[in-house]
């Protein structure tokens, strides 16, 4: 089952900041957040991580809720190569391992 | 050169039929995995090896066997394919167990 909720799609203008949105209230103490774009019908493509600090790297931002049950992907200059579908994963200790738990993810569509 | 391939891209068969995707890896990564992602995009994981070692194994009917030959492979076998079975399967690597994964670009399997 997924840990996580986002909205099934989103719409954003091109050159605009795209913000988005998830929830993962029953996340655990040392589960991490990952995100992934799927670009068309391509293999998934990793973004971005954190545990409880915001984070930035060169394709987004991740902002974490203090509780840590929420988290906000941003995109801060949406091209329209960034339409894709978006997912929030929740990765969980499965024994002695790890596995990240996949939810539908949000359609963003990046229009001109 | 592409990180993580698969072969076939596409896989058009008969019910009852045995078939074979292999995934490769040039990443010098010790974990791969195989996901099955359905006609609702949910992408689910079915197998994860660490060093050869099968460490994930969700509920998948044994009708899947993978086998890893050595850590820059891993492949899935199906035997009497069903028409539930038709999917994209995809294959992804990393260099440890949960960590950023690497997809490939993913088999569409599709069972008559």
């Amino acid at each position: 089952d997924a840990k996580t909720t986002q909205p099934p799609s989103m719409d954003c203008a091109e050159g605009r900041a795209a913000n988005l949105p998830c929830n993962h209230s029953t996340i655990s103490g040392n589960e991490y957040v990952y995100w992934y774009r799927q670009i068309h019908s391509q293999g998934p493509q990793y973004i971005i991580h954190g545990l409880k600090n915001n984070e930035t790297n060169e394709m987004a931002s991740l902002i974490i809720t203090e509780d840590r049950k929420s988290s906000t992907l941003i995109l801060p200059h949406a091209t329209l190569r960034d339409t894709a579908v978006y997912y929030c994963i929740v990765r969980v200790n499965a024994g002695n391992n790890r596995k990240l738990i996949w939810g539908l993810g949000t359609s963003l569509a990046v229009n001109p | 050169d592409t990180a993580v391939s698969q072969t076939p891209k596409y896989l058009v068969t008969q019910m009852g039929n045995d078939k074979s995707i292999k995934c490769e890896q040039n990443l010098g990564h010790d974990t791969m995995y195989w996901y099955k992602q359905d006609s609702k995009k949910f992408l689910k994981i079915m197998f994860s090896y660490n060093n050869k070692e099968l460490i994930i194994n969700e509920t998948v009917p044994n009708r899947f066997s993978p086998k890893s030959p050595d850590k820059a492979h891993l492949n899935l076998h199906i035997n009497s394919l069903e028409l539930g079975d038709s999917a994209v399967y995809f294959c992804a690597s990393s260099q440890a167990p949960g960590s950023q994964q690497y997809f490939g670009p993913g088999t569409r399997l599709t069972v008559t």
